[in-house]
C-alpha cells in the first residue's frame, strides 16, 4: 500500500525557514516523480514544485522559485522542500503526492494528510 | 505558462441532479488533464485521470469529458457525500496548474 507522510510544518517567523519531509512507502520510491502542493486559508490547490524520480530535473511555481528547493534521498525514500525567505503568503497545508510517471507529470493518485505551515510575527 | 479557467466557482443542487463543472485550458493540452475531489481535512482525491479515466473505486456517477482545451466533469445522480470542492488540473506541462476549484453545496 501506498503510503506518504509529511512531516516538519510548524510556525515560523517572515523571513524564517522551514524544511519538510514526506516519508514514502509501498512503491519503487526512485521510479515516480514527485510533487509538493500547497492550500492556503480559503484559497484553492496551488502545485508548488515537482522532482523527477532521479532528483536529476527540478520544477518550481513562479511564487517560490529561487526561495523554496526540492529534493529527493532515494536511499531513504523521502522528499523533501526546503523552504527558505518565508512571507505570510507560504502560510498553507504543505501536500506532498506522488506523480505515476518517473517524469512529470501523469496525473497524482496518492496524497499524503498534509503539514500546516504557519507563517507569522 | 498554461492557465486553467474553471467554471462555476460555486453551485447548489439537489440530491439526483445532474452537475456539469467545465475547465478551459489556455491552450491546448491533449488530454492531460485530472479532476480531484477535495474535503476540508482531506487530501485531494483523485476522480478522473487523462480527461475520461475513471479512477479505481471512484464511483461510476463521475465521468469526465473532452481534449485539447474544453474539459467537462459530471456527476450524474448527485449525492450527500458529494458535496466537496472539485478541481481540475492539467499535467501537460510544468507548472502543473490547477483551476480556481468549483464548491458544490447539496440543498
Amino acid at each position: 500500500e501506498v503510503q506518504l507522510v509529511e512531516s516538519g510544518g510548524g510556525w515560523v517567523q517572515p523571513g524564517g525557514s522551514l524544511r519538510l519531509s514526506c516519508a514514502a512507502s509501498g512503491f519503487m520510491f526512485s521510479s515516480y516523480a514527485m510533487s509538493w502542493v500547497r492550500q492556503a486559508p480559503g484559497k484553492g490547490l496551488e502545485w508548488v514544485s515537482a522532482i523527477t524520480g532521479g532528483g536529476g530535473s527540478t520544477y518550481y511555481a513562479d511564487s517560490v522559485k529561487g526561495r523554496f528547493t526540492i529534493s529527493r534521498d532515494n536511499s531513504k525514500n523521502t522528499l523533501s522542500l526546503q523552504m527558505d525567505s518565508l512571507r505570510g503568503e507560504d502560510t498553507a497545508i504543505y501536500f506532498c503526492a506522488k506523480d505515476e510517471h518517473t517524469i512529470p507529470a501523469e496525473y497524482f493518485q496518492h496524497w499524503g494528510p498534509g503539514t500546516l505551515v504557519t507563517v507569522s510575527s | 505558462d498554461i492557465q486553467m479557467t474553471q467554471s462555476p466557482s460555486s453551485l447548489s443542487a439537489s440530491v439526483g441532479d445532474r452537475v456539469t463543472i467545465t475547465c478551459r485550458a489556455s491552450e491546448s493540452i491533449s488530454s492531460y488533464l485530472s479532476w480531484f475531489q477535495h474535503k476540508p481535512g482531506n487530501a485531494p482525491k483523485l476522480l478522473i485521470y487523462a480527461a475520461s479515466s475513471l479512477q479505481s473505486g471512484v464511483p461510476s456517477r463521475f465521468s469526465g469529458s473532452g481534449s485539447g482545451t474544453d474539459f467537462t466533469l459530471t456527476v450524474t445522480s448527485l449525492q450527500p457525500e458529494d458535496s466537496a470542492t472539485y478541481y481540475c488540473q492539467q499535467t501537460y506541462s510544468t507548472p502543473l496548474i490547477f483551476g480556481g476549484g468549483t464548491k458544490v453545496e447539496i440543498k
